[in-house]
């Protein structure tokens, strides 16, 4: 089956740890997408990249960062500079043509606690 | 800039009554708008969009949706609620203009819809 694979579901860190979130998809789309999650917040956009080795800022993009060096995959690292980095994060993707155009798939998330 | 505003944090109705969660939004240009819902501690799942064409869409598990350009809103609505339908809600908006915010998509805060037995 299609889809996206975000791991681990869970992870804890220590504080002053940088931490890498894999995100993996084989649905062949093109742009991928890292959202946080807060509650009562809905989610906000961290990096989004629409090409391989190409990639954007989003709203909230200080102390993470994320490479797109294979179509598949796009994974974030949460630093150090992250000042509250406790959230849940989702992984999505989109294709730009067909009748899933625009619509955004999403992974079962990445629920990161700092101890 | 593009925003979505959810007046609701939490609707809450009767199992088999009609529920709407409410949505208005502000794009620039014209709208793709969009329905999630996420259960606990999973990622959000596609339910319905509206692109262009009839204003009335519908979408996954008897949900619909009514995209009124005037008011500018797009509120999920459904027939005779279920109880399996109690999750987090969300409404997205884009603007449909292809070279403006790279195809991103601008969430609402979330409603929680609880269909009590």
């Amino acid at each position: 089956d299609g889809g996206i694979t975000q791991s681990p579901k869970y992870l804890f860190r220590k504080e002053g740890q940088n931490v890498t979130l894999s995100c993996e998809q084989n649905l062949n789309h093109d742009a991928m997408y890292w959202y946080r999650q807060d509650p009562g917040q809905g989610l906000r956009l961290i990096y989004y990249s629409q090409i391989v080795n190409d990639f954007q800022k989003g709203d909230i993009a200080e102390g993470y960062s994320v490479s797109r060096e294979k179509k598949e995959s796009f994974p974030l690292t949460v630093t150090s500079a992250q000042k509250n980095p406790t959230a849940f994060y989702l992984c999505a993707s989109s294709t730009r043509t067909g009748a899933g155009a625009n619509v955004l798939t999403f992974g079962a998330g990445s629920r990161l606690t700092v101890l | 800039a593009q925003s979505v505003a959810q007046p609701e944090d939490q609707v809450n109705v009767a199992e088999g009554n009609p529920l709407t969660v409410k949505c208005t939004y502000s794009v620039s240009g014209n709208p793709y708008l969009f329905w999630y819902v996420q259960y606990p501690n999973r990622g959000l799942q596609f339910l319905l969009k509206y692109i262009t064409g009839d204003n009335l869409v519908k979408g996954s598990y008897g949900f619909e949706a009514e995209f009124n350009k005037s008011q500018t809103s797009f509120h999920l609505k459904k027939p005779s609620a279920l109880v399996s339908d109690s999750a987090l809600y969300f409404c997205a908006v884009r603007d449909m203009r292809v070279d403006t915010n790279a195809g991103k998509s601008t969430f609402g805060d979330g409603t929680t819809l609880t269909v009590k037995p």
